[in-house]
């Protein structure tokens, strides 16, 4: 059965401090990995993963994959109180046609 | 720009009866998802549709759950006989999908938050 787990559960930071959240996961037959960030309301879309090593940017995001160690990261530099969160994960594989398999999340804490 | 909507916003009712959500997906996207969220959780697949065929179910989508999409575009999710285990978030995703090896992500409505009393 797909997997994913996300650490850790839970973060507080100070504002201006960088921080990087895991995501591990096991997948039949691995097509995707998708971060999104959800505050009060609908999951929204950060970053789709498909190749090791590639990074991928927006802003001061990031997120890396590793398909060789089933894990992905995802980094946020000087944090902002408007990045508290929770940040899923979530894998695609094969065994579940296009549908995402999510985490647990991440829930993300940023101090003044 | 319009995204994915959902309707109602927010449903209190009664154990035992009936509730009816509605997803308005993006227009031009073709698979449409239903997913259930709880307290603490991520978001748990339930079913999903290309255009008006539903594809593929959960083992979580017991037989009081139905789910249609009669002209490809928007759906409904109904609980039939609610129960108070039923109490969640029902979010809906949509996305385009251009062949076998398509891979765009799923955009997610702001929810319907099912209350039972």
């Amino acid at each position: 059965e797909d997997k994913v787990v996300q650490s850790p559960l839970s973060l507080v930071v100070h504002e201006g401090d960088t921080v990087t959240l895991n995501c591990s996961y096991e997948v039949t037959n691995f097509r995707s990995l998708l971060w999104y960030k959800q505050e009060k309301k609908a999951p929204t879309f950060l970053f789709m993963l498909t190749s090791s090593g590639i990074e991928k940017k927006s802003g001061r995001l990031s997120s890396i994959l590793d398909k060789k160690e089933l894990f992905s990261i995802l980094n946020i530099t000087a944090t902002q109180t408007g990045d508290s969160a929770i940040y899923l994960c979530a894998v695609v594989g094969s065994n579940s046609g296009y549908a995402l398999n999510f985490g647990k999340g991440t829930s993300l804490l940023v101090t003044p | 720009d319009t995204g994915v909507s959902q309707d109602p916003r927010h449903k209190i009712t009664k154990r035992g009866q009936n509730v009816t959500f509605r997803c308005d997906p993006i227009s031009e996207h073709n698979r449409l998802y239903w997913y259930r969220q709880t307290l603490g959780q991520g978001p748990e697949f339930l079913t999903y549709f290309q255009n008006e065929a539903q594809l593929e179910k959960s083992r979580l989508l017991s037989d009081r759950f139905s789910a249609e999409r009669p002209k490809g575009s928007f759906s409904t999710l109904e609980i039939q006989r609610t129960e108070q285990g039923d109490s969640a978030m029902y979010l809906c995703a949509s996305s385009l999908v251009m062949g076998p090896y398509s891979n765009q992500p799923q955009h997610f409505g702001d929810g319907t938050r099912l209350s039972i009393l």
